[in-house]
């Protein structure tokens, strides 16, 4: 069974720095992208940022470029997002999901997901 | 403001069937596959629909996905209470150069 497994979530001031981590299993991790999805609670879904399965290709939504950086390591099976300069706006449940293709490519999709770890950014 | 417009809620009866609208542009919906995630209350999204109109094994043939030009939409027949979920169209943005998602659809079963 693919299970994934968020954690690093907490409270944060605003500027501050935060690290989210992805732990997978049930699956070849490194046959796979991967992405982080965030969700204000009671809002929509907006996805941040995409790897692909060696790093080779990483983008990001415009609201984090600069500020955020997604990481994996293949042999850890982890994935992870390093979050600076935190704003009360990247206040929500970060959701890490499975791509299902090697690349970023806009034919894929993704499945499953995690069940989310909650990042709230407040003086 | 998502880049994808859905309806921000939907009902109906059930055995019903309804259909959510996804409004996009020629830089995501018209050249490229949606695909459509639920999310039932308290619980992480799950795909329903990938590539416009693919289910995914174990997704009920009630739920069925097309595509036109810059929309999609999300059928679901026979409606049942456990249908009651948020619902998120999504595609990839050749323009924006990512992922969009619609704002989603809260779906409320009478």
């Amino acid at each position: 069974e693919v299970q994934l497994v968020e954690s690093g979530g907490g409270l944060v001031q605003p500027g501050r720095s935060l690290r989210l981590s992805c732990a997978t299993s049930g699956f070849t991790f490194d046959d796979y992208a991967m992405h982080w999805v965030r969700q204000v609670p009671g809002k929509g879904l907006e996805w941040v940022s995409g790897i692909s399965w060696n790093s080779g290709s990483r983008i990001y939504a415009d609201s984090v470029k600069g500020r955020f950086t997604i990481s994996r390591d293949n042999g850890q099976h982890s994935l992870y997002m390093q979050m600076n300069d935190l704003r009360s706006e990247d206040t929500a449940l970060y959701y890490c999901a499975k791509d299902v293709g090697r690349g970023l490519h806009w034919m894929n999709w993704f499945d499953p997901w995690g069940q989310g770890t909650l990042v709230i950014v407040s003086s | 403001q998502s880049v994808l417009t859905q309806p921000p809620s939907a009902s109906g009866t059930p055995g019903q069937t309804i259909t959510i609208s996804c409004s996009g542009s020629s830089s995501n919906i018209r050249r490229n596959t949606v695909n459509w995630y639920q999310q039932l209350p308290g619980t992480a999204p799950k795909l329903l629909i990938h590539s416009n109109n693919q289910r995914p094994s174990g997704v009920p043939d009630r739920f069925s996905g097309s595509k036109s030009g810059t929309s999609a939409s999300l059928a679901i027949s026979g409606l049942q209470s456990e249908d009651e979920a948020d619902y998120y169209c999504a595609a990839w943005d050749d323009s924006l150069n990512g992922w969009v998602f619609g704002g989603g659809t809260k779906l409320t079963v009478l």
